[in-house]
């Protein structure tokens, strides 16, 4: 089946810094990736949709300088937290999807925990 | 997009059948019915899809009311290892929405 790998699986980082989070879909090419952010104890919320070589599209309420993605090719999107502080800590999940019809599926990535000292 | 609403949560016994009911009463004519499957700290993992009537794969079943706006997965025989929150979703691959999902907690 398809696989999405996320790296890294861990990061903690001081506050006031950027973390970037890798996300790639192994053997096949995902015309759309998705972020999701996940707390403790609470469901997965999505972040923002991103096409290969466009825009990300951002949910109501996610700050898009805060959270940079870039789709730059059909197997890879990143995700930046820019300036991270300790309200961002939260385990962050991509998932891909190969388009096409409408009953495609969402491959999830593994995710990565994230924690802002 | 769709709403659903699943129970929180569940206990079963170790070789029992379990079924897990979705309500998702504004479902559109285009959405499917998708469920998943997660562990602590790890990220969805997808269990069965379906549009209407029954689906059957090596893992579970998915029942499909000619109504659709309820749904059912049913996990035959479960163990210690199907302890985990389980997420009904309707939508297509494009655009997901998770609920609350039922935290299934499988006991000896």
């Amino acid at each position: 089946g398809a696989v999405v790998s996320q790296h890294p699986s861990r990061v903690i980082c001081k506050s006031g810094t950027s973390v970037k989070i890798e996300c790639r879909s192994l053997d096949f090419q995902a015309t759309t990736m998705f972020w999701y952010r996940q707390f403790p104890k609470q469901s997965l919320m999505l972040m923002a949709t991103s096409n290969e070589g466009s825009k990300a599209t951002y949910e109501q309420g996610v700050e898009k300088d805060k959270f940079l993605i870039n789709h730059a090719s059909l197997t890879l999107s990143t995700l930046t937290v820019t300036s991270a502080h300790p309200e961002d800590s939260s385990f962050y999940i991509c998932s891909a999807s190969e388009g096409g019809g409408r009953q495609n599926e969402q491959f999830f990535g593994p995710g990565t925990r994230l924690t802002v000292l | 997009l769709a709403k659903t609403t699943q129970p929180i949560s569940m206990d079963s016994y170790e070789g029992q059948e379990v079924n897990i009911t979705c309500s998702h009463n504004n479902i559109a004519t285009n959405d499917y019915i998708t469920w998943y499957q997660q562990f602590p700290s790890q990220g969805p993992r997808f269990i069965i899809q379906g549009y209407k009537t029954k689906v059957t794969n090596e893992v579970a079943s998915l029942f499909i009311p000619a109504d659709r706006k309820s749904s059912t997965l049913s996990l035959p025989r479960v163990s210690l290892s199907d302890t985990a929150v389980y997420y009904c979703l309707v939508g297509s691959a494009r655009q997901l929405t998770f609920g609350s999902g039922t935290q299934l907690t499988v006991l000896p």
